[in-house]
């Protein structure tokens, strides 16, 4: 039961390219999604979050696009930096939920110089 | 920039055990998570925490697990009798409000049932 997916278990980019990961959902009652950023030995950070009101945010070089005619968001990074190498989640959530974020399984993104 | 601690960093015990872990969310920061992710798998949602009390659970966290709040600054989960699948890692996370907001997350709790 994946209500969360994220198709691309890596993505392998160059210094000062554009990143672009993609997370498809099924849930149409998701009305928030949250992009995490998670390194080896930590936990997760936060990223950057969109609304389903909403078809872009931006936030420095993180722009979160929502499409919600087709259930699908993505995350575009640019120019992307060896630093931004890392893993990164995609989550949902339904709406009135007390935090409940639905996962998927995660981007590993390297970003070569 | 306050964070959510969680100790200890490895847990190592042998199945049927009881262990606890523990989590020190942001001080002023008012509602509460586990959630754990087996190796190789998704993060997943275990448990909310809001007023002293549950107030979201998945099916995972069943009558084997159970979490409290002991003092104003601790938050627990409990596992009364591991098994080999309760190997994960634990998250302990916190959020300043309920709705649309965004939950900061400790480093985790590595945990190992022999």
């Amino acid at each position: 039961d994946q209500q969360v997916k994220q198709n691309s278990p890596s993505l392998s980019v160059q210094e000062g390219r554009i990143s672009i990961l993609n997370c498809d959902y099924t849930n149409s009652m998701f009305d928030y999604f949250l992009w995490y950023k998670k390194y080896p030995a930590e936990g997760p950070t936060f990223l950057i979050s969109i609304s389903s009101i909403k078809d872009k945010n931006e936030d420095g070089r993180f722009t979160v696009f929502l499409n919600k005619s087709a259930k699908h968001l993505s995350l575009h990074i640019v120019p992307s930096q060896p630093g931004d190498s890392a893993v990164y989640f995609c989550a949902a959530r339904s709406g009135g939920s007390q935090g409940n974020l639905i996962f998927g399984k995660g981007t590993k993104l390297s970003v070569k110089p | 920039e306050p964070e959510v601690t969680q100790t200890p960093s490895h847990q190592v015990t042998q199945m049927g055990q009881e262990v606890i872990l523990r989590c020190v969310p942001i001080s002023n920061h008012l509602y509460f998570y586990w959630y754990r992710q087996i190796l190789g798998q998704k993060v997943e949602f275990l448990v909310s925490f809001y007023n002293n009390e549950i107030s979201e659970k998945s099916e995972i966290f069943d009558d084997q697990f159970s979490v409290e709040r002991p003092d104003g600054s601790n938050f627990t989960l409990k596992i009364r009798s591991t098994k080999l699948e309760d190997s994960a890692m634990y998250f302990c996370a916190s959020g300043q409000s309920g709705v649309r907001e965004k939950l900061f997350f400790g480093s985790g709790t590595q945990l190992s049932v022999l």
